[in-house]
């Protein structure tokens, strides 16, 4: 089984709907982050948490909010979809420490109409 | 701020055609610099970590390389399973020593049989 999973894997929603993007880990990590990746873009930080206490702002957290259920689970909503929203988006963990590389999950693909 | 610049961006070879990936950056006091790995339409996958200049790893083809102000990924006789694109990472104490990693967009490699 996979160590970092995200559900669902692709989603078509429409614009001001609301969307909850799951990640889920078994790699007993503290630190979760939530990425999005647009082409030509690279990876860009929306939202990162250290602990199930510790949330914080990434780069580009306007329009999203996220919840850390527990150490293992991370979720990241669009509480009101819009276009400018479709992409890939990536959760990834990473030990705790200032050196640690970080594990990626499959990836979510959405799509705002 | 912390900043990473690859280059090329994009990059065709035949196979059995040696070349670098080049990977610049600008952090204060790096703590790591990381080379991923990503395959179309999935989550980066971790190549390597080098944590001071001079260090050099290998994995097959692969072999990373960091001085004081870029890393270089070399690929040797690349293979067409070596087509992806690969990413790099800067790691330093960032805003308030929080330590999150900067990505730079990426070089996609596509290697012809």
């Amino acid at each position: 089984d996979a160590d970092v999973t995200q559900t669902p894997r692709n989603r078509i929603t429409k614009t001001g709907k609301r969307i909850m993007l799951e990640c889920s880990q078994t790699k007993g990590h503290d630190r979760m982050y939530w990425y999005r990746q647009d082409p030509g873009l690279g990876l860009r930080l929306i939202y990162y948490s250290f602990d199930v206490k510790d949330i914080n702002k990434g780069e580009i957290s306007d329009g999203y909010s996220v919840s850390r259920q527990a150490q293992a689970k991370f979720s990241l909503s669009l509480e009101s979809a819009i276009p400018n929203q479709t992409a890939l988006y990536f959760c990834a963990t990473s030990e705790q420490g200032s050196y640690n590389e970080q594990f990626f999950g499959p990836g979510t693909r959405l799509t705002v109409l | 701020e912390d900043q990473v610049t690859q280059s090329p961006e994009a990059l065709r070879l035949q196979e059995g055609e040696s070349s670098s990936l080049n990977c610049s950056y600008t952090v204060s006091g790096l703590r790591g610099l990381f080379w991923y790995r990503q395959d179309p339409g999935k989550g980066p996958e971790f190549l390597f970590t080098l944590y001071s200049a001079g260090e050099e790893k290998e994995k097959e083809r692969l072999k990373a390389t960091l001085t004081k102000k870029e890393s270089f990924l070399h690929i040797t006789a690349p293979k067409p399973e070596d087509s992806a694109t690969y990413l790099c990472a800067v790691q330093g104490p960032g805003t308030g020593g929080s330590y999150i990693p900067t990505f730079g967009r990426g070089t996609s490699l596509i290697v012809h049989p």
